[in-house]
């Protein structure tokens, strides 16, 4: 059964004060690793998607890591309009539409 | 271009009661998917379309139904609400891009049962 975990449930930070998400991950053959935001009472918005062990993807301040076990989404100096909640999910499989399956994500706070 | 839109956006419903989600996409994808998101659950599939006139079972299919009568629209069904279906509900469709399909998300439907 694939599995998602990600860490820390919730993490506040000041503008301008870097830091890291961590999404760990188990699955058989996965085809990609995808980062979702979700604003409040929004649906999540994708951000990126990774293939394979050691591919990276950037956007503005964001940037997404990505190993056989784990993912890492770096926040480089976070501005208050990045706080959200950030979504993790994998997609395993050798089917076209098959099911992502998400962790529970991160809840960020950038404060001012 | 509107993407993903989901119809109502909010529903307060009585135990027993039934009712449609409906879900439409301009996007012209192939694949279209029903999640419910509850707090420290996540996301979980409900249930999900790979074309017009298919459906298959997700994670948490239990008390719905899904129809696919056309591309665009995926209508979810709820026969016989219960309080346990109390959740916010996204629908999200996808193309195949070769190697994987990124999924995008409607802006959800909140559904409380009483």
């Amino acid at each position: 059964e694939d599995q998602v975990t990600q860490s820390p449930e919730a993490l506040r930070l000041q503008e301008g004060e870097s830091s890291s998400l961590n999404c760990s991950y188990t699955v058989s053959g996965l085809r990609g690793l995808f980062w979702y935001r979700q604003d409040p009472g929004k649906g999540p918005e994708f951000l990126f998607t990774l293939y394979s062990a050691g591919e990276e993807k950037e956007k503005e301040r964001l940037k997404a890591t990505l190993t056989k076990k784990e993912s890492f989404l770096h926040i480089t100096a976070p501005k208050p309009e990045d706080s959200a909640t950030y979504l993790c999910a994998v997609q395993a499989g050798e089917t076209s539409g098959s099911r992502l399956t998400f962790g529970e994500g991160t809840q960020l706070t950038v404060n001012p | 271009n509107a993407g993903v839109t989901q119809t109502p956006k909010f529903r307060v419903l009585k135990t027993g009661q039934s009712m449609t989600l409906l879900c439409a996409q301009d996007m012209n994808h192939e694949y279209m998917y029903w999640y419910r998101q509850d707090p420290g659950m996540g996301l979980r599939l409900i249930h999900y379309s790979v074309g017009e006139g298919t459906t298959a079972k997700g994670e948490v299919p239990d008390g719905y139904n899904v129809s696919r009568l056309k591309k665009q629209n995926f209508l979810l069904g709820l026969e016989s609400a219960a309080p346990s279906q109390t959740s916010v509900y996204f629908c999200a469709s996808s193309y195949w891009a070769g190697n994987t399909d990124t999924q995008y998300f409607g802006p959800g439907t909140r559904l409380t049962v009483l």
